[in-house]
């Protein structure tokens, strides 16, 4: 059954923080890896890595994915207040379906 | 940007009701699926549907769910008899294409249903 992990399961920083979310996975067929920023209420689409060592960015954000060590990582530089929300990872194992992991709650204290 | 909308945004039912949950899709996306994520715990994927039939679904989808798309821009999750465990925020989610085509998933705000 294929499976996400995610870590750490909650967060706490100060606003101009630099954090790390991680992710690890162990999937069949995988074809690959989303971030999601979930607030509320809709997950919100980040990131989708297919490739290995090969980084995304998006202004502060940025994410990287290892097929070999089977991870991925999230981070997030300067934080700020809106940045806090619970980071949502997901595999597409092939199947037309994602596998999520049970998210990361990050909270940003000004 | 387009998004995916989902009615109603809060669902109460008694025990044994019926419930219908609405979702328009994103106008041009061809691939459409249910999630649920019940309070506290993982998202939980339902069913996707394309070229009007289902193509994948979890072992959470039995007799008592099904989906329809009744006209050119409706998708629905029908829920037959609901149990006090069906409670939980449901999401509609699009894609233009396969997920393995580089086609991400864009969720609709969800509709959380309260079965008591």
């Amino acid at each position: 059954e294929d499976k996400v992990v995610q870590s750490p399961l909650s967060l706490v920083v100060h606003e101009g923080d630099t954090v790390t979310l991680n992710c690890s996975y162990e999937v069949t067929n995988f074809r690959s890896l989303l971030w999601y920023k979930q607030e509320k209420k809709a997950p919100t689409f980040l990131f989708m890595l297919t490739s290995s060592g090969i980084e995304k960015k998006s202004g502060r954000l940025s994410s990287i994915l290892d097929k070999k060590e089977l991870f991925s990582i999230l981070n997030i530089t300067a934080t700020q207040t809106g940045d806090s929300a619970v980071y949502l990872c997901a595999v597409d194992g092939g199947a037309q379906k994602l596998v999520f992991g049970q998210g990361t709650r990050l909270t940003i204290n000004p | 940007e387009p998004e995916v909308t989902q009615t109603p945004s809060h669902q109460v039912t008694q025990m044994g009701q019926e419930v219908i949950l609405r979702c328009v899709p994103i106008s041009n996306h061809l691939y459409f699926y249910w999630y649920r994520q019940i309070l506290g715990q993982k998202v939980e994927f339902l069913v996707s549907f394309y070229n009007n039939e289902i193509s994948e679904k979890s072992e959470i989808f039995d007799d008592q769910f099904s989906v329809e798309r009744p006209d050119g821009s409706n998708f629905t999750l029908k829920i037959r008899s609901t149990k006090l465990e069906d409670s939980a925020m449901y999401f509609c989610a699009s894609s233009f294409s396969r997920i393995s085509y580089n086609s991400p998933l864009h969720f609709g705000n969800g509709t959380r249903l309260t079965v008591t």
